[in-house]
């Protein structure tokens, strides 16, 4: 069990869908990132969020949209995605950013786009 | 930039040692290694904040060659919890930017 919470852990959806993922971290951390993990792809950075602001939008597609609420909360909304955006997308946060700090992950959440 | 990880996957008995080596072509200001099961979530290992510096946490360790842009994990006497995919990560800014991941087996 981590202090990061992933829901759902699994999801199925249409092309022409509008789904979220969600992620809270119970840790009291500023700092807050979406990841996406891939077969053929290593854990790539997508957002970061430090003190509820996006610091950093790593070239990803529109029809992925990050909302932070609050520092404890972390959103992605998913739209009119394609099936190679199918893939496992894991929430993390730390203390802060920058250079030293340990990131705590949670445990994904599979999305399968059919 | 992308550190790069090498080798690609280890398969070993257990009881066997391991070297995982991550590099960089750019400056590395601190190394975090990671290990992620089949299905989990990345768990942190450690983190090398500056060269020279070593550490260990049972009978895993990493070094840091900050002079050679390199970090190097240790897994001494393997034993079958250790299998699992390892990500070397390096922090510039905001980013912590993960090689593509050592993939290891122990087997019995």
């Amino acid at each position: 069990e981590t202090g990061v919470t992933q829901t759902p852990r699994h999801l199925v959806m249409g092309m022409t869908n509008k789904k979220s993922l969600k992620c809270e971290q119970h840790l009291g951390h500023n700092a807050m990132y979406w990841y996406k993990q891939s077969a053929k792809k290593p854990l790539e950075l997508m957002f970061v969020y430090s003190l509820e602001e996006r610091v950093e939008n790593n070239s990803v597609p529109s029809r992925f949209s990050p909302e932070c609420p609050n520092s404890s909360h972390l959103f992605l909304h998913l739209h009119t995605l394609q099936p190679e955006d199918s893939a496992l997308y894991l929430c993390a946060s730390s203390s802060r950013t920058g250079e030293g700090n340990t990131i705590y992950f949670g445990e994904g959440s599979w999305l399968t786009v059919v | 930039q992308q550190p790069v990880q090498s080798p690609q996957a280890v398969i070993l008995r257990e009881g066997e040692d391991a070297v995982i080596n991550c590099s960089s072509s750019k400056a590395l200001y601190s190394v975090h290694w990671y290990r992620q099961k089949h299905g989990e979530a990345p768990v942190f290992l450690m983190i090398l904040l500056k060269g020279g510096e070593q550490k260990g946490h049972e009978k895993i360790s990493a070094s840091f060659n900050e002079k050679k842009q390199q970090s190097s994990l240790y897994l001494t006497a393997s034993q079958l919890s250790y299998s699992g995919t390892y990500f070397c990560g390096t922090a510039r800014s905001e980013k912590l930017v993960f090689g593509k991941g050592t993939k290891l087996t122990v087997n019995p």
